[in-house]
C-alpha cells in the first residue's frame, strides 16, 4: 500500500506570492490533516478534511486554506506568503480507526524569501 | 483540553546506553497516546501507540512505552541505543471533544535524542 504522497517536496516562493501544496493519502483514507512545523513552535494543527468537510481548524490566518476532493486529494494554499510561513508543511491522512492515529507524509519545505 | 510535555528538548546518550525520553500528558477522558519519530528532513513515522489496551506498548526499531495512568505519564524507552536512533521524537495525544475524537493530534514540542558512539 502506499503511503501518504506530497508533492512538491521543497519550494522557493518570494514574499506576496502564493503556494499550493498536493496531498494524496493512504488508498481508502478519508480523513487528511495539514500540520505546520517550524523550529520555533513546532507542530501546529492547520486544518482536517473528511470526505471534502472541514471538520477541524486550527488557529492560522484566512491566508491559510484547504480543500478535499471526492478522491480524497487534499490541497492547501497559501497566499500573500510572509518570510514567517516558511516552515516543513506536513500532511497526514487517517483511516477511522477512531484512535487519531496519522500517517504522515515526508512534507512539503516551503522557503520564502 | 489535552495537552503533553515533554521533559528534556535535547537528550545525549552513549551507544549502547538506556534511552529513557519523557512525556507527560494531561487529558480529562481516557486518552489515546501516540510516540513518533522524525529523521532530518523527512515526515513523522510511528513508533508506537497506546489505545487502552496493554499498558505495556511495544514498538517499531526495539522502543517500548508504558503508561502510567497515576503518573499521567507515557514514558519512550530502548535498552541499548544505536546511533541510528538519532532523531527527533514527538508524543502525542488525540484531541477529544467529549467522546469523540476531533481528528487532530496535539503534540509535545519534541526532544531530540543524540546518540554518542
Amino acid at each position: 500500500k502506499a503511503g501518504v504522497t506530497q508533492t512538491p517536496r521543497y519550494l522557493i516562493k518570494t514574499r506576496g506570492q502564493q503556494v499550493t501544496l498536493s496531498c494524496s493519502p493512504i488508498s481508502g483514507h478519508r480523513s487528511v490533516s495539514w500540520y505546520q512545523q517550524t523550529p520555533g513552535q513546532g507542530l501546529q494543527f492547520l486544518f482536517e478534511y473528511f470526505s471534502e468537510t472541514q471538520r477541524n481548524k486550527g488557529n492560522f490566518p484566512g491566508r491559510f486554506s484547504g480543500r478535499q476532493f471526492s478522491n480524497s486529494r487534499s490541497e492547501m494554499n497559501v497566499s500573500t506568503l510572509e518570510l514567517g510561513d516558511s516552515a516543513l508543511y506536513l500532511c497526514a491522512s487517517s483511516g477511522g480507526t477512531g484512535t487519531g492515529e496519522l500517517f504522515f507524509g515526508e512534507g512539503s519545505r516551503l522557503t520564502v524569501l | 483540553a489535552q495537552s503533553v510535555t515533554q521533559l528534556g528538548s535535547h537528550v545525549s546518550v552513549s551507544e549502547g546506553a538506556l534511552v529513557l525520553l519523557r512525556c507527560n500528558y494531561s487529558s480529562s477522558v481516557p486518552p489515546y497516546l501516540f510516540w513518533y519519530v522524525q529523521y532530518p528532513n523527512q515526515g513523522l513515522q510511528l513508533l508506537l501507540k497506546y489505545t487502552s489496551a496493554a499498558t505495556l506498548v511495544k514498538g517499531i526499531n526495539g522502543f517500548e512505552a508504558e503508561f502510567k495512568k497515576s503518573e499521567t505519564s507515557f514514558h519512550l524507552t530502548k535498552p541499548s541505543a544505536h546511533m541510528s536512533d538519532a532523531a527527533e521524537y514527538f508524543c502525542a495525544v488525540t484531541e477529544t471533544h467529549g467522546s469523540s475524537n476531533t481528528g487532530k493530534l496535539i503534540f509535545g514540542q519534541g526532544t531530540t535524542l543524540q546518540v554518542k558512539p
